[in-house]
C-alpha cells in the first residue's frame, strides 16, 4: 500500500463547476499537506500547504486537512479551462535524524471544459 | 519561466554509465532542491542543499550524490545506472534558508533516458 494515495482521474468538469481532489495517507506521523499543481510539460508548482486540520483558503482554492481519517481534499471554486492540469498531494515529516520523508501522490489529471 | 535553469534537456545513456545533470537557480536563491519523476514511483524528493551545505535529504539512493558550489550552481550526479533511473529530474530553488513547505521555483527538467 503506497503511503499517499490519489485517484489519477482524468476528473472532467464544466467550467465554473467546483471541483474536489483528494487524496488519502498511511503514515500518522506526517505533520505537513501539500497541494502541488503541474501543468504539461512543466515543472510542479506550490499551491498551498498546511501543518494542521482543518481548512485553508487561498482565493479560489480551499485545503482540507482531516488527520483523524487522515484525508486531504483541495477544491477548487468556479473552476477556469486555466486550472487544467495534475495536481499532486504531498505528506511529510522531518525526521528525528533530519531526514525529509516527503511522499506525493501520483497525482489527479483535471480538465474544465470551457 | 522560473528563473530555474536546467542542462541538458534531454539525455540518454547506457546501464552502468555515470552522468551530471546541473541546475542554476534564480537570481538570489541560496536553497536548491532536487526531485525525480518517473511514471510508476510519481514525484520524489531527492535532496536539499542551502548554500553548499546538505541541509534535508529524501528518497535519493546511494549511487545518486549532489553538491551545491560557491556560485550556488548545484550538479546531481547519478552513477550505476539502472533502466529504472530513467525519469525527469528537476531543480528548484528557494530563497533564504526556505524549508520544504516553502514556495520553490522548479525548472524544465532533465529527462534522462537509460537504455
Amino acid at each position: 500500500q503506497k503511503e499517499v494515495e490519489q485517484d489519477p482521474g482524468p476528473l472532467s468538469v464544466p467550467e465554473g463547476a467546483i471541483v474536489s481532489l483528494n487524496c488519502t495517507y498511511s503514515n500518522s506521523a506526517f505533520q505537513y499537506f501539500m497541494w502541488y499543481r503541474q501543468y504539461s510539460r512543466k515543472g510542479p508548482e506550490l499551491l498551498m500547504y498546511t501543518y494542521s486540520s482543518g481548512n485553508k483558503e487561498d482565493g479560489r482554492f480551499t485545503a482540507q486537512v482531516d488527520k483523524s481519517s487522515k484525508y486531504i481534499s483541495l477544491f477548487i471554486r468556479d473552476s477556469q479551462p486555466s486550472d487544467s492540469a495534475t495536481y499532486l498531494c504531498a505528506s511529510g515529516a522531518t525526521m528525528n535524524t533530519g531526514f525529509q520523508k516527503l511522499v506525493f501522490g501520483t497525482g489527479t489529471r483535471l480538465l474544465v471544459s470551457p | 519561466d522560473s528563473g530555474v535553469t536546467q542542462t541538458p534537456k534531454h539525455l540518454i545513456t547506457a546501464t552502468g554509465q555515470r552522468v551530471t545533470l546541473r541546475c542554476s537557480p534564480r537570481s538570489g536563491d541560496l536553497s536548491v532542491y532536487w526531485y525525480q519523476q518517473s511514471l510508476d514511483q510519481g514525484l520524489q524528493f531527492l535532496i536539499q542543499y542551502y548554500n553548499g551545505e546538505e541541509r534535508a535529504k529524501g528518497n535519493i539512493l546511494e549511487r545518486f550524490s549532489a553538491q551545491q558550489f560557491p556560485d550556488l550552481h548545484s550538479e546531481l550526479n547519478l552513477s550505476s545506472l539502472e533502466l529504472g533511473d530513467s525519469a525527469l529530474y528537476f531543480c528548484a530553488s528557494g530563497p533564504r534558508d526556505s524549508t520544504i513547505t516553502d514556495t520553490q521555483y522548479f525548472g524544465p527538467g532533465t529527462r534522462l533516458t537509460v537504455l
